[in-house]
């Protein structure tokens, strides 16, 4: 069957260390996959895309990486700050040449004082 | 950056009610629009595709008569929910696409909480 899973239980870390997400699929073959923020009671807010020929992109302090062998990417924030804290979902993108997007279900991060 | 205006942000309203909801591009075109319905804690779920004059397509378990989804301008979708209940009480979110294909981002609106009594 299809899945798409990211951590389920919420990520608690220091406020200055590296937060590493992960966004897991099965079955699935995205030509792109994108990484929203959503805040309590919002719609979420686009962050970065990555193509399934590119290894790694960054954006200030986010990097992301799209490992289609591995059928997982890795979200990563440094230098994290209490600012960061917020749900982050993963999306598949171009999944059989759709526009729709398929969404995990997040994994909520709380970066502590 | 573009910007997806949704309209009401909170509903409560007696079983029985239609409920219109109106998704907005506001500096962008957006010939599809995207609706999503979201539980406490869970993922976004997609319930349709909003195409500029054509008919929604939406996705499977979806009561297209239930949700009635509108798209008369490159700028403004609807979703109407009829006769709404206790259990069509949701978080619905819209979203628009910028044109240009794949890889484009989707613009989120920021929902709205539907509270049916």
């Amino acid at each position: 069957s299809q899945k798409i899973e990211q951590n389920s239980e919420a990520l608690n870390i220091q406020e200055g260390k590296t937060a590493t997400l992960t966004c897991n699929y099965t079955n699935y073959s995205p030509a792109y996959l994108q990484w929203y923020r959503q805040d309590p009671g919002r719609g979420p807010v686009f962050l970065l895309l990555i193509r399934e020929n590119e290894k790694e992109k960054r954006k200030e302090r986010l990097k992301v990486t799209f490992d289609t062998t591995l059928k997982q990417s890795l979200f990563h924030i440094t230098a994290s700050q209490p600012a960061d804290s917020a749900t982050y979902l993963c999306a598949l993108d171009g999944v059989d040449s759709s526009y729709k997007l398929i969404f995990g279900s997040g994994t909520r991060l709380l970066v502590r004082p | 950056g573009a910007v997806v205006s949704q309209h009401p942000s909170r509903v409560i309203c007696k079983s029985g009610t239609s409920v219109k909801i109106e998704c907005r591009s506001l500096d962008f075109q957006a010939t599809t629009m995207f609706w999503y319905r979201q539980f406490p804690k869970k993922s976004l779920m997609l319930m349709a595709t909003s195409n500029e004059g054509s008919k929604a397509t939406y996705e499977q378990g979806v009561e297209k008569d239930k949700f009635l989804i509108n798209h008369a301008s490159l700028t403004l979708s609807t979703l109407t929910v009829t006769s709404a209940h206790p259990e069509d009480s949701s978080f619905y979110i819209c979203s628009a696409r910028e044109t240009g294909g794949l890889n484009q981002p989707q613009h989120f609106g920021d929902g709205t909480r539907l509270s049916i009594l």
